[in-house]
C-alpha cells in the first residue's frame, strides 16, 4: 500500500523552530518529487514547497523562503521540513504529498498521494 | 505569481444535479499544468484531474475536466451524496505552485 506518515508537529512559541518529517512506503520513492502543503484552521490549501526526485530542484513559497528548508534521504525514504523563525500564521495542519509523475518525468508537481497530515500550532 | 480564482465560493445542488464549477487564471498556464482537488472535511485532499482533462486513479467518470489558457471547468454530471465536498483547483507550471481559494458544494 502506497503510504504518507507526516512526523513532528506540536505546539512552538513565535521565533522557534520544528522539524517536521514525512516517511513513505509502497513505492520506489526516489523516483518522485514530494512536496509540502498546509491549511490554517478554516481555511483553504496552501502550497508550501517541493523537492525533484535527485534533490535537483527545490521550490518554496515566498511566505516561508528563507525560513523553511526541504531536504530528502532517498535512502531512508524520507523527507525533511526544516522550520526556522516560525510566526503565528505557520499555524496549520501540514501535509506531506507525493507528486504524481515519476523520474525522469518528476516536474509534474500535482499531488496524488497524500499524507493525513501533522498539526503545527505557533502561539506563545 | 499565478492567482487562481474559483467561482461561484459555495454551489448548492440536489444530488443527481449537474455541479459546474470554475477555475480562472491570472495568466495563460498550459493545460498539462491544472489539476483539481477534492476535500471533504477532517481528511486529507483526494486528487481528482490533472493536466485539466485526467481523471486520476478510481475517479468516476462522472467527474470531467476541460479547459486551457485561462479558463478552467470541473464538472459532475449527477452529483452523489459522497461529492457534497470543497474543491480546488491548482496550477503547477510555474513556481509557486498555487491553489485556488476552493468551491464548496453543498446540498440544497
Amino acid at each position: 500500500e502506497v503510504q504518507l506518515v507526516e512526523s513532528g508537529g506540536g505546539l512552538v512559541k513565535p521565533g522557534g523552530s520544528l522539524r517536521l518529517s514525512c516517511g513513505a512506503s509502497g513505492f520506489t520513492f526516489s523516483n518522485y518529487s514530494m512536496n509540502w502543503v498546509r491549511q490554517a484552521p478554516g481555511k483553504g490549501l496552501e502550497w508550501v514547497s517541493s523537492i525533484s526526485s535527485r534533490s535537483s530542484f527545490i521550490h518554496y513559497a515566498d511566505s516561508v523562503k528563507g525560513r523553511f528548508a526541504l531536504s530528502r534521504d532517498n535512502a531512508k525514504n524520507s523527507v525533511d521540513l526544516q522550520m526556522n523563525n516560525l510566526r503565528a500564521e505557520d499555524t496549520a495542519v501540514y501535509y506531506c504529498a507525493r507528486s504524481g509523475s515519476s523520474f525522469p518525468f518528476d516536474y509534474d508537481y500535482y499531488m496524488d498521494v497524500w499524507g493525513k497530515g501533522s498539526t503545527v500550532t505557533v502561539s506563545s | 505569481e499565478i492567482v487562481l480564482t474559483q467561482s461561484p465560493g459555495t454551489l448548492s445542488l440536489s444530488p443527481g444535479e449537474r455541479a459546474t464549477l470554475s477555475c480562472k487564471a491570472s495568466q495563460s498556464i498550459r493545460s498539462r499544468d491544472l489539476a483539481w482537488y477534492q476535500q471533504k472535511p477532517g481528511q486529507a485532499p483526494r486528487l481528482l484531474i490533472y493536466a485539466a482533462a485526467t481523471r486520476a486513479t478510481g475517479i468516476p467518470d462522472r467527474f470531467s475536466g476541460s479547459g486551457s489558457g485561462t479558463d478552467f471547468t470541473l464538472t459532475i454530471t449527477r452529483l452523489e451524496p459522497e461529492d457534497f465536498a470543497v474543491y480546488f483547483c491548482q496550477q503547477y507550471g510555474r513556481s509557486p505552485f498555487t491553489f485556488g481559494p476552493g468551491t464548496k458544494v453543498d446540498i440544497k
